[in-house]
């Protein structure tokens, strides 16, 4: 059981837009930055939001990242197919002095 | 622009131990802030610990309590994650991940390193 909620999966088609919810408590993402990540098959984590809102370098605008309260929400829109990728969610707990790391999202991109 | 380069992947009986190692290039190991990261196949990611800079010592999950250490030579820029006591259900793809070492806690991890494969079987 993860200490950050995700959806397990999400799905969309091409062009389209989707979110992925985050939810925690006041002891992680209630009092600390939320990132993003993207795993790509076979690959390592990449990051693609960080401070909740900020992009990377290189990081193309049709990512962006929100928090609201012990919530946080990545976009992404213009769906392509090379978009499919898990996404995890991340953040400092406070109370358990760790990071935290979401359970991970599938998105498919039919 | 930094990059992580770790070793190669691993077998490893239960009980024994591995040392990964991760090599940084672009910076030194004293202007980041090293903490390492693991996947089990097919599970999501679990953070094993890093280095605090207030503190300026290594924290370490609780659940890894007594089996990691984490370790840098500056010498060579490298960073070292060691587990002991290894059993099956450490078999996983170990990844380093660096951060800012201006803030006391991590805001972020980027970038990964490619990731070590350790497998733990008899």
């Amino acid at each position: 059981q993860s200490v950050l909620t995700q959806p397990p999966s999400v799905s969309a088609a091409p062009g389209q837009k989707v979110t992925i919810s985050c939810s925690g408590s006041t002891s992680n993402i209630g009092n600390n930055y939320v990132s993003w990540y993207q795993q790509l098959p076979g690959t390592a984590p990449k990051l693609l939001i960080y401070e909740n809102n900020k992009r990377p370098s290189g990081i193309p605008d049709r990512f962006s990242g929100s928090k609201s309260g012990t919530s946080a929400t990545l976009g992404i829109t213009g769906l392509q197919t090379g978009d499919e990728a898990d996404y995890y969610c991340g953040t400092w707990d406070s109370s358990l002095s760790v990071w935290v790391f979401g359970g991970g999202t599938k998105l498919t991109v039919l | 622009q930094v990059q992580l380069v770790q070793s190669g992947a691993e077998v490893k009986k239960p009980g024994a131990s591995v040392k990964v190692s991760c090599k940084v290039s672009g910076y030194t190991l004293t202007e980041i802030s090293m903490h390492w990261v693991r996947q089990a196949p097919g599970k999501g990611l679990e953070w094993m610990g890093g280095f605090d800079p207030e503190d300026v010592k290594t924290i370490y999950a609780q659940s890894f309590q007594g089996r990691v250490t984490m370790t840098e030579d500056t010498s060579t820029d490298t960073a070292y994650m060691e587990l002991s006591s290894l059993r099956s259900e450490d078999t996983a793809l170990y990844y380093c991940a660096i951060t800012s070492p201006f803030y006391r806690v991590p805001r972020w991890f980027d970038p990964w390193g490619q990731g070590t494969l350790v497998t733990v079987s008899s």
